[in-house]
C-alpha cells in the first residue's frame, strides 16, 4: 500500500525560483492538508482542502499557492521561493469527519532555499 | 484559536525504564481529541495514541498510555518499559470535533533518547 507519497523528497532552490510540491494518496481520502516543520515548533499548517476543486488557507499560507484538480492530488507551489521557505513540508490525508480522525502523512520533502 | 505546548525539549531514558511527555493545550472548546505523534529519525509521522476529549478512560495502546485531565488542560504521554525503537521526536496534536478539515495543531515536539 502506498498510502501518501510525496515527490520530490529533497529539493535545493535559488532564492526567486519557482518550484510545485505534488502529494498523491490513494486511500479515497476526502482532506487533503499541507503542513510544514521548522525546528521547535512542531507543524503548522500552510493550506488544505476538504474535497475536490476546493481549498482553504491554514496557519501560515503567506507565500504559497496550493490545487486540487483531482481527489488524489493535493499540489503545493511556492511561486518566488526565499529563504524563510526552507523547511521540511509535509503532506497528509484523513477522511472527512464521522469515519475516522486519524490523518496519514508521507515521508516529507526537505526543502533548502539558497 | 489552540493552543499546544510540550515544554521539555529533550528526555533521555534508560532502556526498560519509563517515561513520561508532557503536554498542556489551551482551549474553549469541550469537544476535541488529542494525539500522540512519533518522529523517527526517517522522518515518517506515526500515530501513537488518541484520546476523545469525551471519554474519562484514558487511552493504552501496548506500552503507550496517557493521562488526560481535562480540567487542568493537561494529556501527558507515559512510554513503559522503553526500548531503542522509541528514540524519537514525539508531538502532541489537538483537533476540534466537528470542525471542517478536522485541522491538527502540533505542540513544538518532545525528542526522546532511549539509551542501552
Amino acid at each position: 500500500n502506498a498510502g501518501v507519497t510525496q515527490t520530490p523528497k529533497f529539493r535545493v532552490l535559488k532564492t526567486g525560483q519557482s518550484m510545485t510540491l505534488l502529494c498523491a494518496q490513494d486511500m479515497n481520502h476526502e482532506y487533503m492538508y499541507w503542513y510544514r516543520q521548522d525546528p521547535g515548533m512542531g507543524l503548522r499548517l500552510i493550506h488544505y482542502s476538504v474535497g475536490e476543486g476546493t481549498t482553504a488557507k491554514g496557519e501560515v499560507p503567506d507565500g504559497y499557492n496550493v490545487s486540487r484538480l483531482k481527489k488524489q492530488n493535493f499540489l503545493l507551489g511556492l511561486e518566488s521561493a526565499a529563504p524563510s521557505q526552507t523547511s521540511v513540508y509535509f503532506c497528509a490525508s484523513s477522511y472527512s469527519w464521522g469515519l475516522s480522525t486519524e490523518a496519514f502523512f508521507g515521508q516529507g520533502t526537505r526543502l533548502t532555499v539558497v | 484559536a489552540q493552543t499546544v505546548t510540550q515544554s521539555q525539549p529533550e528526555m533521555s531514558v534508560q532502556e526498560a525504564e519509563t517515561v513520561t511527555l508532557s503536554c498542556t493545550y489551551d482551549t474553549s472548546e469541550n469537544n476535541y481529541y488529542l494525539f500522540w505523534y512519533k518522529q523517527p529519525p526517517s522522518r515518517q509521522m506515526i500515530l501513537v495514541i488518541r484520546q476523545e476529549a469525551y471519554k474519562q478512560q484514558n487511552a493504552t495502546e501496548n506500552r503507550f498510555s496517557v493521562n488526560f485531565q481535562k480540567a487542568a488542560k493537561s494529556f501527558s504521554l507515559k512510554i513503559s518499559d522503553s526500548q531503542l525503537g522509541d528514540t524519537a521526536m514525539y508531538f502532541c496534536a489537538f483537533m476540534k470535533s466537528r470542525a471542517a478539515g478536522n485541522k491538527l495543531t502540533f505542540g513544538g515536539g518532545t525528542r526522546v533518547l532511549v539509551k542501552p
